[in-house]
């Protein structure tokens, strides 16, 4: 069974570079089938995706968010990660990583780990 | 950019009703890519219907999801206690852009 578990820093300084990881079990991130994506939640913005990566290489960001977003694959550890860069309060939430599907399944998710809060205050 | 409007905002039903949550799209969906998920109070969300109509593995069958145009439903034909929760449209495929609804929440009056 499919197991996605965040880890990273609660807190981030506001201009900082938040950063979260996501250890797969029960799958591969080198898996063809899916991609691997960070979702939040907030208050006040309510469900947001963020960004998505592929084992092929292949990347996908929200537009609002692609300049400081960056998402990468660790094989060796089966893991992905999340960094965005210059955060602000806005940027606050609970963050989820997730699995979802590609092609005509692109961002349908049928996986979400259990999410991770992030607090941003100096 | 695709907004999906979730109606009603809350919805305060008993257990055994019917609960009708409505998501409208501004503009017209790729062969009806729309996915509806539920989501517990201290919990993530869960995948419920996809394809505007197909049940998720585990949905129960008094779940089902309907099309019309830009007008999509979801219906619980008869609340469970478990049903008690939010619910999230969400537009999926190849678009080059994916939101989600703002949430109804279902709440036991």
């Amino acid at each position: 069974q499919l197991q996605l578990q965040e880890s990273g820093p609660g807190l981030v300084r506001p201009s900082e570079t938040l950063s979260l990881t996501c250890t797969v079990s029960g799958d591969s991130v080198t898996s063809t089938a899916f991609y691997w994506g960070w979702i939040r939640q907030s208050p006040g913005k309510g469900l947001e995706w963020i960004g998505s990566i592929h084992h092929s290489g292949s990347t996908i960001s929200s537009l609002p968010l692609k300049s400081r977003v960056t998402i990468s694959v660790d094989t060796s550890k089966n893991q992905f990660s999340l960094r965005l860069s210059s955060v602000t309060a806005a940027d606050a939430g609970l963050y989820y990583c997730v699995r979802h599907g590609h092609g005509s399944f692109l961002l349908l998710i049928t996986d979400w780990g259990q999410g991770t809060l992030v607090t941003v205050s100096s | 950019e695709l907004v999906l409007t979730q109606s009603p905002g809350t919805l305060s039903l008993s257990p055994g009703e019917r609960a009708t949550l409505f998501c409208r799209a501004s503009q017209s969906l790729s062969s009806g890519y729309l996915a509806w998920y539920q989501q517990k109070p201290g919990q993530a969300p869960r995948l419920l219907i996809y394809g505007a109509a197909s049940r998720a593995t585990g949905t129960p069958d008094r779940f089902s999801g309907s099309e019309s145009g830009t007008d999509f439903t979801l219906t619980i034909s008869s609340l469970e206690p478990e049903d008690f929760a939010v619910y999230y449209c969400q537009q999926y495929g190849s678009s080059p852009t994916w939101t989600f609804g703002q949430g109804t929440k279902v709440e036991m009056k």
